[in-house]
Formats: structure tokens, C-alpha cells, sequence
């Protein structure tokens, strides 16, 4: 009964290069969100993607960064040519769907990224 | 708009003390789930409890105890006679069941710290 899988728990870039954080939702779910969590700060919405298809981006910086969620293989959180801000924890979570707002979500170990 | 508040940043009580966190939320929906999670120093984000908008009811479990008020939209969780294990960074967030938005919000978290 695996958990909400995220790779790699930790991950450094350099300023200009590419971050790609992956996570495998639990099993039987087929949504996904990603927060992100600045130093001593708390969770911010990032994205909201089903299978396919983004539901709501709303918190995801305009440029540089971008979510995917294939039909077969993990979710994809990808920001471009990193700057030392983007350095943070990156945390997915999954839920087993739409119509079920009451369950909670269901969060990885989270990806720390430091951007050196 | 969906808000939730916790304003108390850090609290420190001694271990066996009795300690109340803060969270008060803001809806436009009748119908939203409450929640709150635990994060150890270890990172992880974990699930505690959920609570519907229709039901009042205050819940223990153990040393755990939350109180959810409508009147003052208010959802605090009680620790009772701490332990150094509780020593965490707590968030309380919310979902609404009908609005269009799928994000689930989250407070700023309470630091609690419990000397021994």
C-alpha cells in the first residue's frame, strides 16, 4: 500500500539549470496537487491536475515553471532555468478524485531543492 | 474567497502542559471540510482530521481534541499534557465543496515547540 511517492527528496541545481521533481500519487488516486513551502513558511497552492488534463494552475508562477500528469508515469513538476528564490520544498499530494473534495489529501515526503 | 488564518506563528510550553492552537477560517460555501495536518522536523506532511461544515460535533482522539465552532468559524486543536513528540509545525486548511475552486487552502502553520 504505497504512499504518495515523490522523487528525488533532494535536489540541487544551479542558477540557469533545469529542475524536474516527479511524483506517483497513491494508488487508486487520479488527481494531484502540487505546494510549494518557503523556508519557515507554510503550503502554497501551486497546481491541480488530473490524468492528462490541468485543472487549476492558478498558483503556478507565469514563467519558468510547468506540470504535467501523463496518461501512464508519474506527475511532473519542471521549472526552467532556476534562480535561488525557487529554492524551497516542493510537496505533492494526490485525492482520489474530483467529486470528493471531503477527503484529504494525501502528501509525499516532499522535494527539496536548493539552488545554488 | 477561501482564507484561512492561524495566528499564532510559535508557541512553547513546557512538556504536560495543555496547549491550544488557533485556526480560523473565511467561506462563501455552506457545505467546506476542515482539516488539520502535522509536520515533524523530519518534513512529512501528515494527516490528522477532517471535520464537514455540518457537523459541529467536537472530536477527542487521545491526548487530541478539536473544536469546531460555525458561530465564530473557528477550528482549534488541543493538545493535552504535551509531549516533546508533539513538537511540530501544525497547519489547518480548508476545502469547498461547491465553489469552482479545487485548491485546498492552508494557514501559515503554528511552530509548537514543547520542552521537556
Amino acid at each position: 500500500n504505497a504512499g504518495v511517492m515523490q522523487n528525488p527528496r533532494h535536489l540541487v541545481r544551479r542558477r540557469g539549470q533545469e529542475a524536474r521533481l516527479r511524483c506517483s500519487p497513491m494508488k487508486g488516486h487520479s488527481h494531484v496537487y502540487w505546494y510549494r513551502q518557503l523556508p519557515e513558511e507554510g503550503l502554497k497552492f501551486m497546481v491541480y491536475l488530473q490524468k492528462e488534463n490541468i485543472i487549476d494552475e492558478s498558483g503556478m508562477p507565469k514563467e519558468r515553471f510547468s506540470a504535467e500528469f501523463p496518461k501512464e508515469g508519474p506527475s511532473i513538476l519542471r521549472i526552467q532555468q532556476v534562480v535561488r528564490g525557487d529554492s524551497a520544498a516542493y510537496f505533492c499530494a494526490s485525492s482520489p478524485g474530483q467529486g470528493t473534495r471531503n477527503s484529504p489529501l494525501h502528501f509525499g515526503n516532499g522535494t527539496r531543492l536548493t539552488v545554488t | 474567497a477561501q482564507k484561512v488564518t492561524q495566528a499564532q506563528t510559535e508557541i512553547s510550553v513546557v512538556e504536560k502542559e495543555d496547549v491550544t492552537l488557533d485556526c480560523v477560517y473565511e467561506t462563501r460555501d455552506t457545505t467546506y471540510y476542515l482539516f488539520w495536518y502535522k509536520q515533524p522536523p523530519s518534513g512529512e506532511l501528515v494527516f490528522l482530521i477532517r471535520r464537514n461544515s455540518f457537523d459541529e460535533q467536537n472530536e477527542i482522539s487521545g491526548r487530541y481534541s478539536w473544536n469546531f465552532q460555525k458561530s465564530t468559524s473557528s477550528f482549534n486543536f488541543t493538545i493535552t499534557a504535551s509531549q516533546v513528540v508533539d513538537s511540530a509545525v501544525y497547519f489547518c486548511a480548508l476545502s469547498e465543496a461547491t465553489s469552482g475552486t479545487y485548491k485546498y487552502i492552508f494557514g501559515t502553520g503554528t511552530r509548537l515547540k514543547v520542552l521537556a
